[in-house]
């Protein structure tokens, strides 16, 4: 058990339709990661954010959004989903600077019909 | 751009065999290098953490090791075991964490 959670474990949308992914990190974590996992794919970044602010962003584009509030919670949120955006999506907290492990949750599936 | 490539993609092995799995990585200026284990279905357990200035880390029957010049780590796992079978994810992480991922060995070991 890593301390990271997220919500809801699996979720089943319609195109077109909006999204709201939960996670909450481990305590004392003040950065969370995104990633979105494709089936057989490796993980892919989304965004990160440190203290509350967008701290990098991969290739994805606006209508993949986020947020992160103080009390180690996190939300990802995509707007007119997509076939494509069917996947895993994975949060992972960490204390920022190097030598630091990223913890992960269990994960969101979403399909998108 | 950090790519980052696993070979090979499935591996299938006995009971028993010592194993290397295979991590390159195109940028060698990375901050750490970590290894994963995904059962199916499921998130990311962490197996070990090599920082850019150590060249190994062990855990148990795990071995990892780092080239950063080369851009290449190698996860050894002795006395392979059933419950070992997963898919296997190394990252390279460049930026203060973000880690690019590679699409992961999936081992089999046959009882």
């Amino acid at each position: 058990e890593t301390g990271v959670t997220q919500s809801p474990t699996h979720l089943i949308k319609t195109r077109g339709q909006q999204v709201t992914l939960r996670c909450s990190s481990q305590s004392g974590h003040n950065t969370v990661s995104w990633y979105q996992q494709a089936l057989g794919q490796g993980p892919q970044f989304i965004f990160q954010y440190y203290r509350e602010e967008e701290n990098g962003r991969g290739n994805f584009p606006p209508r993949f959004s986020g947020l992160q509030v103080p009390n180690y919670s996190s939300e990802l949120n995509v707007n007119a989903l997509e076939l494509d955006d069917s996947a895993l999506y994975l949060c992972a907290s960490s204390v920022s600077g190097s030598s630091y492990e990223q913890y992960f949750g269990p994960g969101t599936r979403l399909t998108v019909t | 751009k950090q790519e980052v490539t696993q070979i090979p993609a499935a591996l299938s092995v006995p009971e028993g065999e010592n194993l290397v799995l295979n991590c390159s990585f195109t940028d060698s200026a990375i901050y750490n290098l970590q290894w994963f284990r995904q059962d199916p279905g499921k998130g990311l357990t962490s197996l070990l953490l090599i920082q850019s200035s150590q060249r190994e880390q062990t855990s148990g029957r795990l071995n990892a090791s780092l080239d950063k010049s080369s851009g290449r780590s190698t996860l050894y796992i002795a006395a392979s075991q059933p419950g070992d079978s997963a898919t296997y994810l190394c990252a390279a992480e460049n930026n203060f964490n973000k880690f690019y991922f590679g699409s992961g060995t999936k081992l089999n070991v046959k009882p």
